[in-house]
């Protein structure tokens, strides 16, 4: 079936980037998203990318899709503490619900 | 704004007793889901619907059940709850592409979550 795989922890310092990395097993996926959870809170649409591109910007984040090797990232300009939470990556192929990932806890020094 | 609202928000129960999760969502979508999550930690779909009357079984087993009588309604019900039900139940909805229009990519919208504690 279909598995995606994200590192469990990330911690950076305020001001620097982050990049959260993302690996996905089908091939067949169409969108590909990223949520944010803050700490008691469900989870919050941040950015998504159509399986045909490469790129998507979006003031602070930045999505990078490797198709070929089913690499997705996203990275966040600029970090600051705000930015704390978890962060899943999702896939969706076809008219199944969407595969998440365990999540990555983003974490930020002041 | 995601438009999905779930109550209650925390209960605390004792063994034994019967609890009804209620997840509502305005924004007309076909689609809705229940995900089970402990803190920190994965989601586990453990529910979803893709209308009226359909209801299917998530990758989690789980003894909870759902219905889906209206659009816009899902709840979720623990017929006798167990101190191994203490979990957080994130609800979510979304509309199958094309049939909402505009930028629709079937992505989820989530509501708060409700957090139950059962002693």
């Amino acid at each position: 079936g279909e598995d995606v795989e994200q590192s469990l922890f990330l911690s950076v310092r305020e001001g620097d980037s982050s990049v959260i990395n993302c690996t996905y097993t089908d091939s067949s996926s169409t969108y590909l998203y990223w949520y944010k959870q803050e700490p008691g809170a469900g989870l919050q649409l941040l950015t998504y990318i159509f399986s045909n591109m490469d790129m998507k910007q979006d003031q602070r984040l930045t999505v990078l899709l490797n198709k070929k090797d089913k690499h997705l990232s996203l990275r966040i300009a600029d970090t600051q503490t705000g930015d704390s939470a978890i962060y899943f990556c999702a896939e969706r192929a076809g008219n199944t619900p969407l595969v998440f990932g365990k999540g990555t806890r983003l974490s930020v020094i002041a | 704004e995601a438009d999905i609202y779930q109550t209650p928000r925390y209960l605390v129960i004792g063994t034994g007793k019967k609890i009804t999760l209620e997840c509502s969502q305005t924004m007309g979508h076909d689609k809705m889901y229940w995900y089970q999550q402990d803190p920190g930690m994965e989601l586990h779909l453990i529910h979803y619907s893709y209308g009226v009357n359909s209801t299917e079984k998530g990758d989690l087993s789980s003894e909870s059940t759902v219905s889906r009588i209206r659009t816009e309604h899902f709840p979720l019900t623990l017929e006798s709850a167990r101190p191994s039900h203490t979990s957080q139940y994130l609800c979510a909805s979304s509309a199958t592409p094309g049939l909402a229009g505009g930028a629709n990519t079937g992505e989820l919208f989530f509501g708060e979550g409700s957090r139950l504690t059962v002693l």
